[in-house]
């Protein structure tokens, strides 16, 4: 099944700093979702746009869906120990399909204390 | 709060064995989900229900059926399992395309282990 190019892969940080991913894909998405996944548990909703353009945030969370619809960013401003985990991108409808979610390779956050 | 509920955090099965994975969602969704997800490979969509009784095959639909019965369950079945089945297992649940809101909520897995 398609994927969607998410990067960076993995990252290492220091507590406290800025953090940035993002997820590229070919093709055009009417909904743009961000998760998290903390080891063995499943993924939680952090995000959800719906809109060319649309700006929105999270606590110390901010998501972008990318004026082209086929790009979404998340940044995560002064991270902490417990950002430590997976996050996925996943792209839905426009030409994906109605129902189908297409979800990125994801980001391994590691945070250093 | 959106709860999806995945009936077992682990489960460990002899091959060859059937096997049940139940899932429960109480946000009245239309639409339900099963994946399985392994290192390197990402969230692969095994099957896919839009309504009772509806179905719809998604990637990798081999060796598993479903069973939808009532709206807020989903039941993902493995016929015979093999070893090669050992993984997690996510349930999602979903509003119905074309709404205002198509956001997807996760149960907290099952980590099946086919020995």
């Amino acid at each position: 099944g398609q994927q969607l190019n998410q990067s960076p892969q993995s990252m290492f940080i220091q507590e406290g700093e800025d953090v940035s991913m993002n997820c590229t894909s070919s093709s055009i998405f009417n909904t743009w979702l961000w998760y998290k996944q903390d080891p063995g548990e499943g993924p939680v909703l952090l995000i959800a746009l719906y809109k060319a353009g649309e700006l929105t945030s999270n606590g110390r969370l901010t998501a972008q869906f990318g004026i082209t619809r086929k790009d979404s960013f998340l940044n995560i401003s002064a991270s902490i120990p417990s950002d430590v985990g997976i996050y996925f991108c996943a792209g839905q409808g426009g030409t994906s399909g109605t129902y189908k979610y297409i979800f990125g390779t994801g980001t391994r956050l590691k945070v250093l204390a | 709060d959106v709860k999806v509920t995945q009936s077992s955090r682990y489960l460990v099965k002899r091959t060859g064995e059937k096997v049940f994975l139940e899932c429960v969602q109480d946000m009245d969704h239309e639409n339900m989900f099963w994946y399985r997800q392994d290192p390197g490979l990402g969230l692969r969509l095994i099957y896919f229900s839009y309504d009772v009784k509806m179905k719809e095959k998604g990637d990798i639909p081999e060796g598993y059926s479903v069973s939808r019965e009532k709206k807020e369950r989903f039941s993902l079945i493995l016929e015979s399992a093999s070893t090669n089945q050992t993984s997690m297992y996510l349930c999602a649940s979903s509003p119905p395309g074309g709404g205002s809101s198509t956001e997807a909520f996760f149960g907290q897995g099952t980590r099946l282990t086919v020995v």
